[in-house]
């Protein structure tokens, strides 16, 4: 089965904490791709990141990181030092490599930053 | 910056009507996609469309959906016989190639009563 699990249904931090925002993914695929997206309240959805199956090695984009790692199946996401504009919901996604098209997505992780 | 666009951005209409929700993709995309998010729900796949055929569709994606590109820019999904259920956010999508990133639309969401 192909299957995102996001386990945290919703985040509430106190803005300049670090977050993090766990993503568990199931697949007999031994290729296929990660993602993850944010959807600000004003609904759109916005590309965060793609990673591949072949690189485990993490990526720190300023104040966001990602923790890829293919033996327990988990594509974390971190923000470090958050702010109020990082309030979003935050979903990880699939795509398997036995369909080029389809995205499956975890149910999202509602991350809440007060000031 | 090139971007997906979508129209309308809310549409209300009486169930039983028929909807078109249309899309304009990132010129040089060749891979195209209709996702839907009920409110407060996960987003979930209905379509792929490349070379002017389905490539892919999901469950949801009854014989009351279909999907045209009827020119060379716009990419439209058609819902034939609403019902309440359908009503949800529609996000359009397209990827120059298969695997990478889907660039998303603002997202038309439809209300159907």
């Amino acid at each position: 089965a192909q299957k995102v699990t996001q386990a945290q249904t919703e985040i509430s931090v106190v803005e300049k904490e670090d977050v993090t925002l766990d993503c568990v993914y199931e697949t007999r695929d031994t290729t296929y791709y990660l993602f993850w997206y944010k959807q600000p309240p004003s609904g759109e959805l916005v590309f965060l990141i793609r990673r591949n199956s072949f690189d485990e090695q993490n990526e720190i984009s300023g104040r966001y990181s990602w923790n890829f790692q293919k033996s327990t199946s988990s594509f974390n996401f971190t923000i470090t030092a958050s702010q109020v504009v990082d309030s979003a919901v935050y979903f990880c996604a699939l795509r398997p490599v036995d369909s080029n098209y389809q995205l499956i997505w975890g149910a999202g992780t509602k991350l809440i930053i007060k000031p | 910056e090139p971007e997906v666009t979508q129209t309308p951005s809310h549409q209300v209409t009486q169930m039983g009507q028929e909807v078109i929700l249309r899309c304009v993709p990132i010129s040089n995309h060749l891979y195209f996609y209709w996702y839907r998010q009920i409110l407060g729900q996960k987003v979930e796949f209905l379509v792929s469309f490349y070379n002017n055929e389905i490539s892919e569709k999901s469950e949801i994606f009854d014989d009351q959906f279909s999907v045209e590109r009827p020119d060379g820019s716009n990419f439209t999904l058609k819902i034939r016989s609403t019902k309440l259920e359908d009503s949800a956010m529609y996000f359009c999508a397209s990827t120059r190639k298969p695997n990478t990133e889907a660039f998303f639309g603002q997202g038309t969401r439809l209300t159907v009563v």
